[in-house]
């Protein structure tokens, strides 16, 4: 079983702040790592499917990176608003048994007004 | 657009009955999974079909059966619901492995 950690795995923010979190893996046999967002309540929805070392995406406030080599990606969200509290959940996918998911066990992030 | 539709949404199960549990897609995706999400667990694959006809063992599969007659039906079955298997089920189908996963809704399963 793989180890995918996120961390932290909660974060309090105000409003208006930037905000970011890591999702770490193994970086051998990496073959593409996806984030969702999770609303309380509500299903996992896709961010971001990143593939390359050096990927960088961007949707609206919220970015995301990618370092296959070292085995991290980071979640960036700018300006924090009330509607971006979720748990964020990163999943990796590996060589040679691709059709696996392994999740993080997700980092909760509550923006106060 | 339905996306990914899982019946019943609620079930509370007595120890050793069974039931199943419907995954539906309608997005023409090959490839659909079965997870619980327990406290502090994170998603843990239980069963995932990469194709009709088609089923494979996850991380948990213990308890739990499988099938998928139809391409856009995963069915899983608890032959004999234990209190360990009191979970939120979370069911997902993805084009293929490297496009993004649609979740259902999730089926909150109580076993007494």
């Amino acid at each position: 079983i793989l180890n995918v950690e996120q961390s932290p795995q909660s974060l309090h923010v105000q409003e208006g702040d930037s905000t970011n979190f890591t999702c770490s893996f193994p970086s051998s046999n990496f073959y593409a790592l996806h984030w969702y967002r999770w609303e309380t309540a509500k299903s996992p929805e896709a961010l971001f499917v990143m593939t390359l070392n050096g990927d960088e995406k961007k949707k609206g406030r919220i970015s995301a990176t990618l370092n296959t080599k070292e085995g991290y990606s980071y979640l960036y969200i700018k300006g924090s608003q009330p509607e971006d509290s979720a748990t964020y959940l990163c999943a990796l996918l590996i060589l040679y048994n691709f059709n696996k998911f392994y999740f993080g066990s997700g980092t909760k992030l509550n923006v106060k007004p | 657009n339905a996306g990914v539709t899982q019946t019943p949404k609620f079930r509370v199960l007595k120890t050793g009955q069974s039931m199943t549990l419907l995954c539906a897609q309608d997005m023409n995706h090959e490839y659909m999974y079965w997870y619980r999400q327990d406290p502090g667990m994170g998603l843990r694959l239980i069963h995932y079909s990469v194709g009709e006809g088609t089923t494979a063992k996850g991380e948990v599969p213990d308890g739990y059966n499988v099938s998928r007659l139809k391409k856009q039906n995963f069915l899983l079955g608890l032959e004999s619901a234990a209190p360990s298997q009191t979970s939120v089920y979370f069911c997902a189908s993805s084009f293929t492995v490297n496009t993004e996963a649609f979740f259902g809704q999730g089926t909150r399963l109580t076993v007494v």
